[in-house]
């Protein structure tokens, strides 16, 4: 089945740093979401995603779905971006594989 | 709009005792998911409903695990008898699912039931 990777595994900013989150995948995909669990364990959708760009506020993602890659750009870090960011794949007509998370803790 | 509802949040049994997860999904969503995540890992499919048929269970270990999804709305899973090893944390998540010939699969998760086996 697919592979999903994601990188850096850990990451620690000081409050007002930009970061690039990555989340690379084996096998092609026509689905591809990107997660925030808070430290409360809530999976908080950032973005559905399976091609192209898209922003919202601080945050932007992008897949370039032919190179079997995602990145999440988060900009100006607040300590309230920190926690675990998965990406999930989906290859066409199976399930949603997710990554291991990037773990991001953000100093005040 | 509500989001996905689980219950309990926390449960805590001993090892051989049975337990049972409950999950109300987005109103409208006809495909629901039940996960598994342990700790400082990504979530796991156990199992994936498209309205109240199972369409894969795959994963879902039968000779302790069940699921049932009646009438295709909510959606219990059950586990008996717990081993110690069944400490994690269980998601539910739904997505709207096929819709006008084109399959919507955007997830949204429940804040999950964490289970602690003694």
């Amino acid at each position: 089945g697919i592979q999903v990777e994601q990188s850096p595994p850990d990451l620690i900013l000081q409050e007002g740093a930009n970061s690039t989150l990555r989340c690379n995948f084996s096998d092609s995909v026509n689905n591809l979401q990107w997660f925030h669990q808070n430290p409360w364990g809530q999976l908080i959708n950032l973005f559905y995603i399976p091609s192209g760009t898209k922003q919202n506020g601080r945050l932007s993602a992008t897949t370039v779905a032919t190179e079997r890659y995602s990145l999440l750009y988060i900009s100006s870090s607040q300590t309230t971006d920190s926690g675990v960011y998965f990406c999930a794949a989906q290859p066409y007509g199976q399930n949603f594989v997710f990554g291991p998370g990037t773990r991001l803790s953000v100093l005040p | 709009e509500a989001g996905v509802v689980q219950s309990p949040r926390y449960k805590i049994i001993e090892k051989k005792q049975p337990v049972a997860f409950w999950c109300n999904p987005i109103s409208g969503h006809n495909t629901l998911y039940w996960y598994l995540q342990n700790l400082g890992q990504g979530p796991e499919l156990l199992i994936r409903y498209e309205n109240e048929e199972a369409v894969d269970d795959s994963q879902l270990p039968k000779d302790r695990f069940s699921a049932e999804r009646l009438k295709g709305v909510d959606s219990t899973l059950k586990i008996q008898p717990a081993e110690l090893g069944d400490s994690a944390v269980y998601l539910c998540a739904s997505s709207l699912g096929l819709a006008g010939g084109i399959s919507y699969n955007e997830q949204f998760f429940g804040p999950g039931t964490r289970l602690t086996v003694l």
